[in-house]
């Protein structure tokens, strides 16, 4: 039971490249999210699915794409990176309903854009 | 949205002293109030949540006390040891939202010798 995967851990683009960070999950988890991490910012949303073929906007999501086209994969997309986006990307999956909505956590991306 | 303040943002104590860190959250709604430790290079792992039909919760040395009249939920650490040095985020979660969580801006704790 690997719990989340998150995939790579660390990387490196020049501004305007574009990247796949990718996330599964083997826990049969109905939702999933991507949230980036910025110093004094806690966790922000960036986008989240409540099942496969099912996707929405977190609090962030402008640079990023998701799709869901399985339960256990949800990958995050970069169209175009931009120095902004250089953070640390945290994917996280949870039963839906409560009361098990514990929210488990992949080992994060660290990615730097130049 | 939802809008969560968690103060303080750095907290220093003495081993063996408790540690209290505390959230206001904006969304009457919102139902479900976990806690996260991050350890330095690490990821988020829960260590105790709380639901709002519960006042208090308590495991360990840890409890977790939600005031839905004031929209207030705060951790409580006792007796405070080197381990518990790391980052500490609450987070509010409002009913039908799955588990779309609104996290704190976190707090940076240092379990001093």
């Amino acid at each position: 039971n690997a719990g989340v995967t998150q995939t790579p851990k660390f990387q490196v683009l020049k501004t305007g490249q574009s990247m796949t960070l990718q996330c599964a999950q083997d826990m049969n988890h109905e939702y999933m999210s991507w949230y980036r991490q910025d110093p004094g910012m806690g966790l922000r949303l960036i986008h989240y699915s409540v099942g496969a073929g099912i996707t929405d906007q977190g609090e962030v999501p402008n640079g990023y794409n998701v799709s869901r086209s399985t339960t256990e994969d949800f990958p995050l997309r970069l169209l175009s990176a931009a120095p902004s986006q250089t953070s640390v990307y945290f994917c996280a999956s949870s039963y839906q309903f409560t009361p098990r909505t514990e929210a488990f956590f992949g080992q994060g991306t660290r990615l730097t854009v130049v | 949205g939802e809008n969560v303040e968690q103060h303080p943002s750095t907290l220093s104590v003495q081993e063996g002293d408790s540690a209290v860190i505390k959230c206001t959250y904006s969304d009457s709604a919102s139902n479900y109030f976990p806690w996260y430790k991050q350890e330095l290079g690490k990821r988020p792992q829960l260590i105790i949540d709380i639901r709002s039909n519960v006042g208090e919760k308590k495991d360990q040395r840890i409890a977790v006390t939600l005031n839905k009249t004031a929209k207030h939920f705060s951790l409580h650490i006792t007796e405070t040891q080197p381990e518990d040095s790391a980052v500490y985020f609450c987070a509010a979660s409002i009913p039908g939202g799955g588990n779309k969580l609104t996290f704190g801006t976190g707090t940076q704790l240092k379990v001093e010798l």
